[in-house]
């Protein structure tokens, strides 16, 4: 079963900005919160992860809690091609000596749709 | 620089037959995962190959069998079709052995009839 829980579905004016919220309140210390979405018709894409501290790249904003039970990623001016199901996944990551990647346990996801 | 490409993109099969599916990972990746996606569902881990080796294996029946070849390259073969493996199947590469994301393809959509 995933470890994460998200709103089954979401929406946002478009402009906006989209908060998508995720708990995971039984992560582990050295899982880090992945996010991924995926648009009608085509495979997940990767947008950002993070361990502990907050993370923003070219896509978003990571927000993880202090306690890291719960997270929350932003897309700071949502578009119409934004529209897409969100996945937060939590992972282990490999050892310094390397070893598995540690496969993504994907849940259903946020249905997130941006209108106009 | 190509991204993960897998083909066919689409392909009807009847029950009981076999079907291979195959892939290409991301330039300069070495490791080759494979999910299952049914209709309204999350993509479903089958396994993961690094060094022509099968390293991690999700729930799926030994009809599921895989193939990575020197070049990186992947094959999924499934064997004695069901109707419930109608799904997307979806490739997805990485590094071994680092903390870096899963690319992933769009995927090969089997229909069994």
């Amino acid at each position: 079963d995933a470890k994460t829980t998200q709103p089954t579905s979401m929406d946002c004016a478009e402009g906006r900005a989209a908060n998508l919220p995720c708990n995971h309140s039984t992560i582990s210390g050295n899982e880090y919160v992945y996010w991924y979405r995926q648009i009608h018709s085509q495979g997940p894409q990767y947008i950002i992860h993070g361990l502990k501290n907050n993370e923003t790249n070219e896509m978003a904003s990571l927000i993880i809690t202090e306690d890291r039970k719960s997270s929350t990623l932003i897309l700071p001016h949502a578009t119409l091609r934004d529209t897409a199901v969100y996945y937060c996944i939590v992972r282990v990551e490999p050892g310094v000596y390397g070893g598995s990647q540690g496969n993504l346990i994907f849940g259903k996801g946020t249905k997130l749709s941006v209108k106009p | 620089d190509a991204g993960v490409t897998q083909s066919p993109t689409h392909l009807i099969k009847t029950r009981g037959q076999q079907v291979t599916l195959r892939c290409s990972p991301k330039s300069g990746h070495d490791t080759v995962s494979w999910y299952q996606q049914a209709l309204g569902q999350g993509p479903q881990f089958i396994f993961q190959y690094y060094e022509e080796e099968e390293r991690q294996r999700g729930n799926f029946p030994d009809r599921f069998s895989g193939h990575q070849f020197p070049n990186y390259s992947s094959e999924l073969n499934v064997n004695a079709l069901l109707l419930g493996d109608s799904a997307l199947y979806l490739c997805a590469s990485s590094f071994w052995g680092r903390g870096s994301p899963l690319h992933f393809g769009n995927g090969t959509r089997l229909t069994v009839t």
